[in-house]
């Protein structure tokens, strides 16, 4: 059973310009969150997508947006990067059950440098 | 806002020391509390949680007590091993149906030494 998958693993853009990363969540996950990691800080939540929909939003401007596909699997968009926006994009799917938390499994990862 | 603090790093042990990771937090009501550990080119993953306070969440050696009076929940090991090398995350997740977005500490690297 594969877990969480993400591609692609390296990415190097420049500012200004768009990046389209990928996320197929583990077998049987309907719920797809995104996080940012920035080097030497803890992930902070970018939004999270369930039924093709956005139901949770962190603290991120609208150059962050994102789509989840029927098959579950997910994009995250950004667009007019900039250099603050270099960082390691986690993904993690889950099961959503209303009325409690369930366990949300991570991907390794993409690494996207701006220069 | 919802918020977890935890001890800075990096913290280098030798091998079969006791292990201490201090984590407290601020949030309303009884949110959810995990520890995630990540590993050199590897994802999150998640260690031990608890749900409610006086919960005490164990894995792999590895145990932490939620404490509502102190806000805290504690990382422990009687023993760790080169093996436990890693980044350790505390998180919470808010109270209430549906909230499953994760507020992590900055982490704290630990190195065990043979």
């Amino acid at each position: 059973d594969a877990g969480v998958t993400q591609s692609p693993t390296h990415l190097i853009k420049t500012r200004g310009q768009q990046v389209t990363l990928r996320c197929s969540p583990k077998s049987g996950h309907d719920t797809v969150s995104w996080y940012q990691q920035a080097l030497g800080q803890g992930p902070q939540f970018i939004f999270q997508y369930y039924e093709e929909e956005e139901r949770q939003r962190g603290n991120f401007p609208d150059r962050f947006s994102g789509h989840q596909f029927p098959n579950y699997s997910s994009e995250l968009n950004v667009n007019a990067l900039l250099l603050g926006d270099s960082a390691l994009y986690l993904c993690a799917s889950s099961i959503r059950l209303a009325g409690d938390y369930n366990e949300q499994f991570f991907g390794p990862g993409t690494r996207l440098t701006v220069l | 806002g919802n918020s977890v603090t935890q001890m800075e790093g990096p913290v280098t042990l030798s091998e079969e020391a006791f292990l201490t990771i201090n984590c407290t937090y601020t949030a309303t009501g009884y949110p959810s509390l995990f520890w995630y550990v990540q590993y050199p080119g590897e994802g999150l993953q998640l260690l031990l949680k608890a749900t409610k306070a006086d919960d005490k969440g164990s894995n792999k050696g590895f145990e932490a007590t939620y404490r509502k009076e102190t806000t805290s929940f504690h990382l422990e090991k009687g023993s760790v091993q080169v093996s436990d090398s890693a980044v350790y995350f505390c998180a919470l997740s808010p109270s209430g149906a549906g909230s499953y977005q994760l507020t992590f500490g900055k982490g704290t690297k630990l190195s065990v030494i043979p």
